[in-house]
């Protein structure tokens, strides 16, 4: 059965640095979508692409979050700077695009970053 | 805006009771609204959304528009069934994003 996939599964990292996620989602999902986790909290959404254009990034920190996904098939989610609030759960999730809204949302195990 | 409520961060009951997971949800357009489940050290996984009006694993879930509420039932709660529980809304408009509630752990002992 596919999954979507997503690398690396722990980070650990210090206030300041760059860091890097990577999602891989099911084939033949057209949309696909980063959540944060903050521990205590349910997923909330930063940013939803619908092939390789972003539809959705209200809630992303654009000063220091950013997310690309060039043919639309795989994408990154880098912060940089990292600080310590941004220490959570990183979800990846793919769903396919249907006429009428969207299909069921599928997620990854997900990447969790502890900023020290 | 909209809002989605799970009032009880943890609830715990015996093998073979019922189990009720409250969720309520407020936005003043016609939502949609899911039940998803993470098993431990699992990802987390759909259980059941309202449109389809299935029984997964024993589970239902009636949504209330007058009570704006999707809560999650089940007669006979099983071991197996201890896990988190989120509640999530989907506004049922072009975008597909989901707004979660902050989830219930449900532990079934023995």
């Amino acid at each position: 059965e596919a999954e979507v996939a997503q690398s690396p599964r722990y980070k650990i990292t210090e206030k300041s640095q760059a860091v890097a996620f990577w999602c891989d989602p099911i084939s033949g999902h057209a949309t696909l979508y980063w959540y944060r986790q903050i521990l205590g909290q349910g997923p909330e959404l930063l940013v939803q692409f619908q092939d390789e254009s972003v539809v959705d990034d209200s809630q992303l920190p654009k000063d220091r979050f950013s997310a690309e996904r060039l043919k639309g098939v795989d994408s990154t989610l880098k912060i940089q700077p990292a600080e310590l609030g941004d220490s959570a759960m990183y979800l990846c999730a793919s769903s396919r695009r249907l006429a009428g809204g969207y299909d069921t949302q599928y997620f990854g195990p997900g990447t969790r970053l502890t900023v020290l | 805006a909209q809002r989605v409520t799970q009032p009880e961060k943890l609830l715990s009951v015996f093998k073979g009771a019922p189990v009720e997971l409250k969720c309520n949800y407020s936005y003043s357009g016609s939502p949609e609204l899911f039940w998803y489940v993470q098993y431990s050290r699992q990802r987390l996984q759909l259980l059941l959304r309202h449109i389809s009006r299935e029984s997964i694993k024993g589970f239902t879930a009636d949504l209330n528009k007058g009570e704006t509420s999707f809560h999650l039932k089940k007669p006979f709660a099983q071991e197996e069934d201890s896990a988190m529980y989120y509640c999530a809304l989907n506004r049922g408009s072009t975008l597909g994003r989901l707004y979660f509630g902050r989830g219930t752990q449900l532990t079934v002992w023995p």
